[in-house]
């Protein structure tokens, strides 16, 4: 069964320093991994996703990710955080039947 | 990307009665349509997922008498809260997806509270 981790519970991060939010799938078969953003009291929106290609996946927002096969990891990144990127992200693998199998979140800190 | 409308945003309803949520999808067919649960500080759990046309399929735990689950065309899918009750109380989101190896689209959400 496709399953997500998210060992982090939470990130703090200075305005302006690199970010990194962890990921890390398992799958039978090849993953479709995506990454979604969710702020107080409102759905959730799409980062970003990996099918197939570059293991270097650009998202919005400046957000980026990278899929690393041999590590089963899906890490969410960001050069330069903003106060604004503060939220809860969750990474996702899709599974049976088109169904997206979420981690349990991340809540992101960003200070200035 | 892909607009998937929600409504309504919030909604308070009195014990034992019926509570019904929209999911629109506004600019592209959504073949497939989901329904989740989220409880404070929690990640999302799937309640069902529904094909246009056909009966919504449930997950373990979710009692399909409880949660109605419509989706009557290709842009629109409810789900009613019947009977509700104070533990019922929580966030619902719908997504939508247009396909296998399309992304899925939130609505905004639904701040369900029961008294």
């Amino acid at each position: 069964a496709q399953s997500v981790a998210q060992p982090e519970d939470q990130v703090n991060v200075a305005e302006g320093n690199p970010l990194t939010v962890k990921c890390t799938y398992s799958v039978s078969g090849n993953p479709y991994l995506f990454w979604y953003v969710q702020y107080p009291n409102r759905g959730l929106q799409f980062l970003l996703k990996y099918i197939t290609g570059d293991n270097l996946v650009k998202g919005s927002y400046g957000f980026e990710a990278e899929f690393n096969k041999s590590q089963t990891s899906f890490h969410l990144k960001k050069p330069s955080a903003l106060v604004s990127d503060s939220a809860l992200y969750f990474c996702a693998v899709r599974g049976y039947g088109n169904k997206l199998v979420f981690g349990a979140g991340t809540i992101l800190r960003v200070k200035s | 990307g892909a607009v998937v409308s929600q409504h309504p945003s919030w909604v308070i309803c009195k014990s034992g009665t019926s509570v019904k949520i929209e999911c629109r999808s506004l600019d592209f067919q959504a073949t497939t349509m989901f329904w989740y649960r989220q409880f404070p500080k929690q990640s999302l759990m799937l309640m069902a997922t529904s094909n246009e046309g056909s009966k919504a399929t449930y997950e373990q735990g979710v009692e399909k008498d409880k949660f109605l689950i419509n989706h009557a065309s290709l842009t629109l899918s409810t789900l009613t809260v019947t009977s509700a009750h104070p533990e019922d109380s929580s966030f619902y989101i719908c997504s939508a997806s247009g396909g296998m190896n399309t992304e899925a689209f939130f609505g905004q959400g639904t701040r369900l509270t029961v008294v």
